[in-house]
């Protein structure tokens, strides 16, 4: 059970150039989310999506996009990237019963630079 | 208005005494109270939570205590092992909220041998 799989784990990016992040899941969770951690920090929620179709912006979701066209991907863009987006992302996955009860499952994260 | 807060950045404890590790929040409406670990290089992963309905939850050796009066919320680990050492992150929700989570910016653990 892979659970919630990130590639690529790493990428160096120059200004203004774009690229997708990709996130998969296997198991059958309807919530989905992509965070950004900045050195120190914790984690902002840039996007979040209840279902596929449907996405919604959380705190930070300037320079990004979204989209969700099936359960299980839940891929993140960045265009024209900024130094400001150097930062490790993280897509995360929750069971949608019971609400805010629900923990989410985590990927490993991609660590992005852009020079 | 940073919601949840996590005032230690750091914690070094000796191997089998207990850590504690602290968290306050401003918003009352808040159902659920998680936290997660993390270790370097790898996504957080979920420890233990606890309903606002509740004051106390105890999983094995973590135990976390809720004062809502005071808004705070700690993370107790007994004994403290070496493995313990890792960021850990305390997280609050909403029921009607579509499972977000607000986190607190982490508090480095170091459990020495």
């Amino acid at each position: 059970n892979a659970g919630v799989t990130q590639t690529p784990k790493f990428r160096i990016l120059k200004i203004g150039q774009s690229m997708t992040l990709q996130c998969a899941q296997d198991m059958n969770h309807n919530y989905m989310y992509w965070y950004r951690q900045d050195p120190g920090m914790g984690l902002k929620l840039i996007y979040y999506s209840v279902g596929a179709g449907i996405t919604d912006k959380g705190e930070v979701p300037n320079g990004y996009n979204v989209s969700r066209s099936t359960t299980e991907d839940f891929p993140l863009r960045l265009e024209l990237a900024a130094p400001s987006q150097t930062s490790v992302y993280f897509c995360a996955s929750s069971y949608s019963g019971q609400g805010g009860s629900q923990p989410q499952h985590f990927g490993d994260g991609t660590r992005l630079s852009i020079l | 208005d940073q919601q949840v807060k996590q005032n230690s950045p750091s914690l070094s404890v000796q191997e089998g005494r207990i850590s504690i590790l602290n968290c306050d929040y401003t918003n009352s409406m808040f159902d659920y109270f998680l936290w997660y670990k993390k270790y370097p290089a790898e996504g957080p992963t979920f420890l233990i939570s606890i309903s606002s309905i509740k004051d106390k939850n105890e999983d094995g050796r973590f135990t976390v205590f809720l004062n809502k009066s005071a808004k705070h919320l700690s993370l107790h680990i007994v004994p403290s092992q070496p493995g313990d050492s890792a960021v850990y992150f305390c997280a609050a929700s909403r029921n009607t909220n579509a499972g977000k989570s607000t986190f607190g910016d982490g508090t480095t653990l170091t459990v020495k041998p």
